[in-house]
């Protein structure tokens, strides 16, 4: 069962700043959070991983809390294109396992 | 720079006969996992291998199905006897073996359709 809990399904307003959050309450130390998302009839796309730090990229910025129970997903500029299903992920390091995916977060952007 | 492959897009095949999925992973990765995402669900691990091997079948039916990735070439997953309940879109991702350093990069999936 995967180690996450998200919201099913959330709508943002085009333009404005798309905030997705995780439930990771039992999260291990040696485990990242990653965040993949599946545009219909497309593969996962890896978005972002962390450990404890903010971390950011050119597609979004993951803020992940200090006791590392929750974190969320910031898409800053959400546009039509950022429709799809987020799936939050935790990732124990240094293997290379399976991923284990939940139901996550299916994110209308509306125009 | 290539992203992961995978053949053929969509898949036509009647009850009984066998289905063979193919995925080459990106340049430089050696190890690939196979997905199954069932329609309007998430997608569910079905094996793990790295050249010649196979690390992980946790997620793999017992019978009919089976996958390889031989030294040389793409891995391919195949099902035999395929029945109705195979429908579904199957994911290859690929990584380089870094140890989780990197994610997994997935392909655009085979839709494999059972008439």
């Amino acid at each position: 069962d995967a180690k996450t809990t998200q919201p099913p399904s959330m709508d943002c307003a085009e333009g404005r700043a798309a905030n997705l959050p995780c439930n990771h309450s039992t999260i291990s130390g040696n485990e990242y959070v990653y965040w993949y998302r599946q545009i219909h009839s497309q593969g996962p796309q890896y978005i972002i991983h962390g450990l404890k730090n903010n971390e950011t990229n050119e597609m979004a910025s993951l803020i992940i809390t200090e006791d590392r129970k929750s974190s969320t997903l910031i898409l800053p500029h959400a546009t039509l294109r950022d429709t799809a299903v987020y799936y939050c992920i935790v990732r124990v390091a240094g293997r290379d396992d399976k991923i284990i995916f939940g139901k996550g977060t299916r994110l209308h952007i509306l125009p | 720079n290539a992203g992961v492959m995978q053949n053929p897009r969509h898949l036509v095949r009647r009850r009984g006969q066998e289905a063979r999925l193919r995925c080459s992973p990106m340049k430089g990765h050696s190890h690939v996992y196979w997905y199954r995402q069932l329609p309007e669900e998430g997608l569910k691990f079905m094996v793990y291998l790295q050249k010649e091997n196979i690390i992980d079948e946790s997620g793999m039916p017992k019978e009919r199905f089976s996958a390889e990735f031989p030294k040389e070439g793409p891995s391919i997953l195949r099902i035999q006897q395929v029945v109705r309940g195979d429908s579904a879109a199957y994911f290859c991702a690929s990584t380089a073996g870094t140890g989780g350093k990197e994610p997994q990069h997935f392909g655009d999936g085979t839709r494999l359709s059972i008439l």
